[in-house]
Protein backbone atom coordinates (compact mmCIF):
# COMPACT_ATOMS: atom_id res chain seq x y z
CA UNK A 1 0.00 0.00 0.00
CA UNK A 2 0.57 3.64 -0.33
CA UNK A 3 3.53 5.38 2.34
CA UNK A 4 3.31 8.87 3.10
CA UNK A 5 6.32 10.65 4.70
CA UNK A 6 6.27 14.37 5.96
CA UNK A 7 8.74 16.25 7.27
CA UNK A 8 9.34 18.61 9.44
CA UNK A 9 7.14 17.32 12.43
CA UNK A 10 7.25 21.10 13.83
CA UNK A 11 7.99 24.15 12.03
CA UNK A 12 8.21 27.64 13.31
CA UNK A 13 8.25 30.56 11.88
CA UNK A 14 8.07 34.50 12.29
CA UNK A 15 5.48 36.37 11.29
CA UNK A 16 6.16 36.86 7.43
CA UNK A 17 8.36 34.42 6.96
CA UNK A 18 7.95 31.44 4.35
CA UNK A 19 7.45 27.80 5.66
CA UNK A 20 7.96 24.86 3.32
CA UNK A 21 6.19 21.34 3.93
CA UNK A 22 7.72 18.53 2.20
CA UNK A 23 5.85 14.70 1.68
CA UNK A 24 7.53 11.67 -0.33
CA UNK A 25 5.29 8.41 -1.38
CA UNK A 26 6.08 5.53 -2.39
CA UNK A 27 3.26 4.63 -4.37
CA UNK A 28 3.59 5.31 -8.38
CA UNK A 29 0.05 4.58 -9.39
CA UNK A 30 -1.12 7.62 -6.71
CA UNK A 31 -2.20 10.65 -9.03
CA UNK A 32 -4.10 12.93 -6.46
CA UNK A 33 -2.04 14.89 -3.53
CA UNK A 34 -4.68 16.71 -1.31
CA UNK A 35 -3.29 19.37 1.67
CA UNK A 36 -5.39 19.26 5.12
CA UNK A 37 -5.10 22.11 7.72
CA UNK A 38 -6.57 21.08 10.60
CA UNK A 39 -6.58 23.66 13.66
CA UNK A 40 -6.48 22.57 17.19
CA UNK A 41 -9.43 20.62 18.19
CA UNK A 42 -11.15 21.20 14.84
CA UNK A 43 -12.04 19.14 11.76
CA UNK A 44 -9.18 19.12 8.87
CA UNK A 45 -9.68 20.94 6.33
CA UNK A 46 -8.57 20.82 2.55
CA UNK A 47 -7.09 23.92 1.47
CA UNK A 48 -4.97 22.72 -1.93
CA UNK A 49 -4.97 20.05 -4.22
CA UNK A 50 -2.84 19.11 -7.27
CA UNK A 51 -2.93 16.03 -9.46
CA UNK A 52 0.05 14.48 -11.51
CA UNK A 53 -0.78 15.73 -14.73
CA UNK A 54 0.05 19.17 -12.92
CA UNK A 55 4.01 20.05 -11.67
CA UNK A 56 2.29 23.45 -9.44
CA UNK A 57 -0.90 25.13 -8.28
CA UNK A 58 -0.91 28.17 -6.59
CA UNK A 59 -3.93 30.03 -4.26
CA UNK A 60 -3.28 33.29 -2.76
CA UNK A 61 -0.10 32.75 -0.45
CA UNK A 62 -0.53 28.71 -0.78
CA UNK A 63 1.33 26.56 -3.61
CA UNK A 64 2.13 23.47 -4.28
CA UNK A 65 4.77 21.61 -6.23
CA UNK A 66 4.97 17.61 -7.34
CA UNK A 67 7.48 16.19 -8.51
CA UNK A 68 6.57 12.53 -9.94
CA UNK A 69 9.65 11.75 -10.65
CA UNK A 70 11.28 11.33 -7.55
CA UNK A 71 8.12 10.86 -5.98
CA UNK A 72 7.58 14.16 -3.60
CA UNK A 73 5.47 17.11 -2.97
CA UNK A 74 5.64 20.43 -1.12
CA UNK A 75 3.26 22.65 0.14
CA UNK A 76 4.58 26.86 0.25
CA UNK A 77 2.79 29.37 2.22
CA UNK A 78 4.10 33.11 1.79
CA UNK A 79 3.69 36.02 4.22
CA UNK A 80 2.53 33.62 7.26
CA UNK A 81 0.09 35.18 9.52
CA UNK A 82 -0.47 33.91 12.94
CA UNK A 83 -3.95 32.42 11.86
CA UNK A 84 -1.88 30.03 9.91
CA UNK A 85 -0.58 28.33 13.15
CA UNK A 86 -2.20 24.65 12.63
CA UNK A 87 -1.37 21.02 12.04
CA UNK A 88 -1.08 20.65 8.39
CA UNK A 89 -1.39 17.39 6.57
CA UNK A 90 -1.00 15.92 3.08
CA UNK A 91 -1.75 13.17 1.72
CA UNK A 92 -1.84 10.73 -1.66
CA UNK A 93 -4.31 8.70 -3.63
CA UNK A 94 -4.80 6.61 -6.34
CA UNK A 95 -7.21 8.18 -8.43
CA UNK A 96 -9.50 4.62 -8.66
CA UNK A 97 -9.80 4.44 -4.47
CA UNK A 98 -9.96 8.10 -3.76
CA UNK A 99 -8.67 6.84 -0.03
CA UNK A 100 -6.18 9.22 0.79
CA UNK A 101 -2.86 7.57 2.26
CA UNK A 102 -2.02 10.83 4.99
CA UNK A 103 1.17 11.75 6.50
CA UNK A 104 1.50 11.73 10.52
CA UNK A 105 1.32 16.19 10.17
CA UNK A 106 3.32 19.40 10.72
CA UNK A 107 2.34 21.29 13.29
CA UNK A 108 3.33 25.02 12.15
CA UNK A 109 3.73 27.84 14.63
CA UNK A 110 3.97 31.22 13.26
CA UNK A 111 5.44 33.80 15.61
CA UNK A 112 3.55 37.67 15.69
CA UNK B 1 -25.91 22.35 4.29
CA UNK B 2 -25.07 20.91 7.91
CA UNK B 3 -22.14 19.40 6.74
CA UNK B 4 -20.33 15.85 8.30
CA UNK B 5 -22.78 15.17 11.72
CA UNK B 6 -20.73 12.95 14.19
CA UNK B 7 -21.89 12.35 17.52
CA UNK B 8 -21.30 12.09 20.78
CA UNK B 9 -18.36 14.69 20.47
CA UNK B 10 -16.91 13.45 23.56
CA UNK B 11 -17.53 9.66 24.91
CA UNK B 12 -15.86 7.76 28.30
CA UNK B 13 -16.23 4.32 28.50
CA UNK B 14 -15.01 1.78 30.80
CA UNK B 15 -12.52 -1.32 29.26
CA UNK B 16 -15.01 -4.03 28.14
CA UNK B 17 -17.99 -1.32 27.57
CA UNK B 18 -18.48 -1.03 23.96
CA UNK B 19 -18.58 2.24 21.92
CA UNK B 20 -20.94 3.27 19.11
CA UNK B 21 -19.96 6.28 16.83
CA UNK B 22 -22.10 8.06 14.64
CA UNK B 23 -21.88 9.94 11.47
CA UNK B 24 -24.17 11.73 9.06
CA UNK B 25 -22.75 12.32 5.76
CA UNK B 26 -22.78 15.98 3.60
CA UNK B 27 -26.53 16.00 1.65
CA UNK B 28 -25.94 14.11 -1.39
CA UNK B 29 -22.73 12.45 -0.49
CA UNK B 30 -22.50 8.91 -0.74
CA UNK B 31 -19.61 7.98 0.51
CA UNK B 32 -17.71 7.74 4.33
CA UNK B 33 -14.50 7.39 5.56
CA UNK B 34 -13.52 6.82 9.06
CA UNK B 35 -10.02 7.43 10.19
CA UNK B 36 -8.42 7.30 13.66
CA UNK B 37 -5.96 9.89 15.00
CA UNK B 38 -3.84 9.51 17.69
CA UNK B 39 -2.00 12.11 19.20
CA UNK B 40 0.98 13.31 17.25
CA UNK B 41 -0.11 11.54 14.46
CA UNK B 42 -1.58 11.43 11.20
CA UNK B 43 -5.10 10.02 10.31
CA UNK B 44 -4.95 6.42 9.77
CA UNK B 45 -7.55 4.95 7.14
CA UNK B 46 -9.90 2.59 8.98
CA UNK B 47 -13.08 1.75 6.45
CA UNK B 48 -14.65 3.38 3.38
CA UNK B 49 -18.48 2.35 3.12
CA UNK B 50 -20.94 3.28 0.54
CA UNK B 51 -24.87 2.77 1.50
CA UNK B 52 -25.09 -0.51 2.51
CA UNK B 53 -21.72 -1.89 1.38
CA UNK B 54 -18.19 -1.92 2.71
CA UNK B 55 -15.78 -1.18 0.23
CA UNK B 56 -12.57 -1.53 1.77
CA UNK B 57 -11.88 -2.10 5.51
CA UNK B 58 -8.15 -2.71 5.00
CA UNK B 59 -7.79 -0.29 7.66
CA UNK B 60 -10.09 -1.92 10.45
CA UNK B 61 -8.77 -4.30 13.10
CA UNK B 62 -10.18 -7.55 12.71
CA UNK B 63 -11.60 -8.00 15.80
CA UNK B 64 -14.21 -5.78 18.01
CA UNK B 65 -14.26 -3.19 15.26
CA UNK B 66 -17.41 -3.20 12.81
CA UNK B 67 -18.56 -0.48 10.46
CA UNK B 68 -21.92 0.01 8.53
CA UNK B 69 -23.73 2.63 6.07
CA UNK B 70 -27.17 1.39 6.35
CA UNK B 71 -29.76 2.43 3.38
CA UNK B 72 -31.46 4.68 5.81
CA UNK B 73 -29.62 6.49 8.90
CA UNK B 74 -26.18 7.15 9.73
CA UNK B 75 -23.02 5.43 9.35
CA UNK B 76 -22.17 3.97 12.54
CA UNK B 77 -18.59 2.98 13.92
CA UNK B 78 -19.05 0.06 16.93
CA UNK B 79 -15.78 -0.85 19.02
CA UNK B 80 -17.04 -3.82 21.14
CA UNK B 81 -15.00 -4.73 24.57
CA UNK B 82 -12.86 -0.92 24.07
CA UNK B 83 -9.33 -1.40 25.74
CA UNK B 84 -7.00 1.67 26.48
CA UNK B 85 -5.07 1.54 23.05
CA UNK B 86 -8.98 2.79 21.32
CA UNK B 87 -8.88 5.98 23.18
CA UNK B 88 -8.14 8.00 20.17
CA UNK B 89 -10.19 10.91 17.80
CA UNK B 90 -12.26 8.72 15.15
CA UNK B 91 -13.16 11.36 12.12
CA UNK B 92 -15.62 10.38 9.74
CA UNK B 93 -15.18 12.17 6.40
CA UNK B 94 -17.84 12.19 3.53
CA UNK B 95 -17.55 12.36 -0.42
CA UNK B 96 -19.29 12.90 -3.54
CA UNK B 97 -16.30 10.95 -5.66
CA UNK B 98 -17.02 13.37 -8.61
CA UNK B 99 -14.53 12.61 -11.35
CA UNK B 100 -13.65 15.88 -10.56
CA UNK B 101 -12.72 15.75 -7.36
CA UNK B 102 -11.43 13.75 -4.42
CA UNK B 103 -11.74 16.18 -1.62
CA UNK B 104 -13.11 14.27 1.40
CA UNK B 105 -15.29 16.56 3.98
CA UNK B 106 -14.33 16.06 7.60
CA UNK B 107 -16.90 15.66 10.76
CA UNK B 108 -15.14 17.45 14.07
CA UNK B 109 -14.32 13.83 15.44
CA UNK B 110 -15.89 11.89 18.14
CA UNK B 111 -13.01 11.54 20.92
CA UNK B 112 -13.48 8.29 22.57
CA UNK B 113 -11.22 7.84 26.05
CA UNK B 114 -11.40 4.70 27.54
CA UNK B 115 -10.91 4.38 31.72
Amino acid sequence: GENVEQHPSTLSVQEGDSAVIKCTYSDSASNYFPWYKQELGKRPQLIIDIRSNVGEKKDQRIAVTLNKTAKHFSLHITETQPEDSAVYFCAASEGGSYIPTFGRGTSLIVHP
Amino acid sequence: NAGVMQNPRHLVRRRGQEARLRCSPMKGHSHVYWYRQLPEEGLKFMVYLQKENIIDESGMPKERFSAEFPKEGPSILRIQQVVRGDSAAYFCASSTRTANTGELFFGEGSRLTVL
